[in-house]
């Protein structure tokens, strides 16, 4: 089993439309999750990060955590077709300092 | 702010021969820096934790003595592929984790260096 597992996708939504990204991941008493978003051939750029059960959102980004089901997802409100990239779900697991990742999920928003 | 910067954005090198890449968080200190490695079409590998004044960590199956880990300051990492070859060929990223009191876990990503071993 994946440590950190995400829907490999690819997703394609209309311009306008709401994208759900998820992310499920192993240990239980993990803390702190980032998402990440990541364009063809460029580095991972942090676009939220979310410690405490329940919703945080950021401008047309809602994150949401469930610690209980061990499920973290990412919303994208207003889908542009700027927002077409990879989006890697990231753990921070009880054992350590290190992130790790999911195999990231590819977004594409259709003009 | 919490910008990383990496020096140089490409490099094309020769088979045998050593390239070094810098990462700089210029408006931070960061006391842990990480240098992570990526091939086409696959998620980010982490190869070492970096701390400041101290030797590195690498993960398993990442040769030491070929990636030289270097973190001289609070804001400078240095990564030295030594006789490369092709098969390092890949997208070098690092990234930084700001030291600040509270919450430290964030760690802000470089913009990559693309190795190419002919």
């Amino acid at each position: 089993q994946k440590e950190v597992e995400q829907n490999s996708g690819p997703l394609s939504v209309p311009e306008g439309a709401i994208a759900s990204l998820n992310c499920t991941y192993s240990d239980r008493g993990s803390q702190s999750f980032f998402w990440y978003r990541q364009y063809s051939g460029k580095s991972p750029e942090l676009i939220m990060f979310i410690y405490s059960n329940g919703d945080k959102e950021d401008g047309r980004f809602t994150a949401q955590l469930n610690k209980a089901s061990q499920y973290v997802s990412l919303l994208i409100r207003d889908s542009q077709p700027s927002d077409s990239a990879t989006y890697l779900c990231a753990v921070i697991f009880t054992s350590g300092s290190r992130l790790t990742f999911g195999e990231g999920t590819q977004l594409t928003v259709n003009p | 702010g919490a910008v990383v910067s990496q020096h140089p954005s490409w490099v094309i090198c020769k088979s045998g021969t050593s390239v070094k890449i810098e990462c700089r968080s210029l408006d931070f200190q960061a006391t842990t820096m990480f240098w992570y490695r990526q091939f086409p079409k696959q998620s980010l590998m982490l190869m070492a934790t970096s701390n400041e004044g101290s030797k590195a960590t690498y993960e398993q199956g990442v040769e030491k003595d070929k990636f030289l880990i270097n973190h001289a300051s609070l804001t400078l990492s240095t990564l030295t592929v030594t006789s490369a070859h092709p098969e390092d060929s890949s997208f070098y990223i690092c990234s930084a984790r700001p030291a600040k009191a509270g919450r430290t876990d964030t760690q802000y990503f470089g913009p990559g260096t693309r190795l190419t071993v002919l």
